[in-house]
């Protein structure tokens, strides 16, 4: 079965540091990889998605993704951290099924300190 | 342009008491879900719906049942509440064939008391 692990519930960091949130996954076919992400009180959002084109996705507000497939990775990086960034992230795969239902990592939650 | 309606936002149940939550989408997309989400959990599947007419049980589907009323429509009833259901609940769509990608309501944040 497909599973995703993100490493760090929680992480901190200053405002105009470099923003790195892990995500590994457990594939055994090429899956969808995405990151959402939900600011408080409301749904979430889709920052970008891997679909076997580029390796190297980039999202909305100046997130980005590399596709690893030798390290089943797909961490979300930014360069320069906003206040406005903080808020929780999940990263998500496709399940391999028919129907290509998401699994969803349990979150990070990233706080943007002045 | 409306996307995924969640009614309601807020509820508060006693044990045992009953309620439908509501969702809709306005996106003509072909497949729905619920799921719920839970602190250091994450997003859990609850049900879902890959077309009119058909539903499906997800990773958590004790003690809820659902209903895809239309295209549009896809209700989740708890029959009798119980406080492990305490949680935020999501709506979400997507379009069929597709690479998965989900369309989200704002959440119906359910506590049973």
């Amino acid at each position: 079965a497909q599973s995703v692990t993100q490493l760090g519930s929680h992480v901190s960091v200053s405002e105009g540091a470099l923003v790195l949130l892990r995500c590994n996954y457990s594939s055994s076919v090429p899956p969808y990889l995405f990151w959402y992400v939900q600011y408080p009180n409301q749904g979430l959002q889709l920052l970008l998605k891997y679909t076997s084109a580029a390796t190297l996705v980039k999202g909305i507000n100046g997130f980005e993704a590399e596709f690893k497939k030798s390290e089943t990775s797909f961490h979300l990086t930014k360069p320069s951290a906003h206040m406005s960034d903080a808020a929780e992230y999940f990263c998500a795969v496709t399940d391999g099924g028919a129907t290509n239902k998401l699994i969803f990592g349990t979150g990070t939650l990233l706080a943007v300190q002045p | 342009n409306a996307g995924v309606t969640q009614t309601p936002k807020f509820q508060v149940l006693k044990t045992g008491q009953s309620m439908t939550l509501q969702c809709a989408q306005d996106m003509n997309h072909n497949s729905m879900y619920w799921y719920r989400q839970d602190p250091g959990m994450g997003l859990r599947l609850i049900y879902y719906s890959a077309s009119e007419g058909t539903t499906d049980k997800g990773e958590v589907p004790n003690g809820y049942n659902v209903s895809r009323l239309n295209k549009r429509e896809f209700s989740l009833r708890l029959e009798s509440a119980a406080p492990s259901q305490t949680s935020v609940y999501f709506c979400a769509s997507k379009l069929e064939p597709s690479t998965g990608e989900l369309f989200f309501g704002e959440g119906s944040r359910l506590t049973v008391l």
